[in-house]
């Protein structure tokens, strides 16, 4: 069982607009605020594409953008492209001790 | 730049042991902590352990019960992921990731599958 709880899936139509959302709790993302998110396509390396929550790394499309309330952080794709289809996980950093949580993954289908 | 390269396939007899080298460059190596992760066939990727390649500390996930051993080589600024007692459910990619800083792994190395066959 992951640390952060992710939904196993989410789908969208191209160009439409989905959110994946990561529940953890008082020890990690509601604590530390510090999210990041990764794409990862099965059997290539896993992509950063959201760090610190909100900011992207060079390269990585503004349609993709990170939010969080609370003890949820949250991945939003905008204009949903075939592309995007993949598996999406986010990390929280949890303290000195444990470093980093991760969830579960979400696997994003494009209809 | 920073890299992080990784051996090729492998594969294994069940009970056996698999240690993957993960080779970093492009960057203070022991100023790092490095993650391992890996990933089953339809499965997700699962949380395996990290160590701090300044000074060796590590941490594992509970789930492999103490099959799996992270060292560093600061010489060759290369960490190894040992699993030990193979069983066919380990059939995996593997993946190691740089720490660049809390809650952020910047980089990733390529994988190495590992297969455990008969």
């Amino acid at each position: 069982q992951s640390a952060l709880t992710q939904p196993a899936s989410v789908s969208g139509s191209p160009g439409q607009s989905i959110t994946i959302s990561c529940t953890g709790t008082s020890s990690d993302v509601g604590t530390y605020k510090i999210v990041s998110w990764y794409q990862h396509h099965p059997g290539k390396a896993p992509k950063l594409i959201i760090y610190e929550g909100t900011k992207r790394p060079s390269g990585v499309s503004n349609r993709f953008s990170g939010s969080r309330s609370g003890n949820t952080a949250s991945l939003t794709i905008s204009g949903l492209q075939a592309e995007d289809e993949a598996d999406y996980y986010c990390c929280s950093y949890a303290g000195s001790s444990t470093l980093e949580v991760f969830g579960g993954g979400t696997k994003l289908t494009v209809l | 730049q920073v890299q992080l390269v990784q051996s090729g396939a492998e594969v294994k007899k069940p009970g056996a042991s698999v240690k993957i080298p993960c080779k970093a460059s492009g960057y203070t190596f022991p100023s790092n902590f490095i993650h391992w992760v890996r990933q089953a066939p339809g499965q997700r990727l699962e949380w395996m352990g990290w160590i701090n390649a300044g000074n060796g500390n590590t941490k594992y996930s509970q789930n492999f019960q103490g099959r799996v051993t992270i060292t560093r080589d600061t010489s060759a600024s290369t960490t190894h992921m040992e699993l030990s007692g193979l069983g066919y459910e380990d059939t995996a990619v593997y993946y190691c990731g740089r720490r660049a800083a809390a809650g952020l792994i910047d980089y990733w190395g390529q994988g190495t599958l590992v297969t455990v066959s008969s």
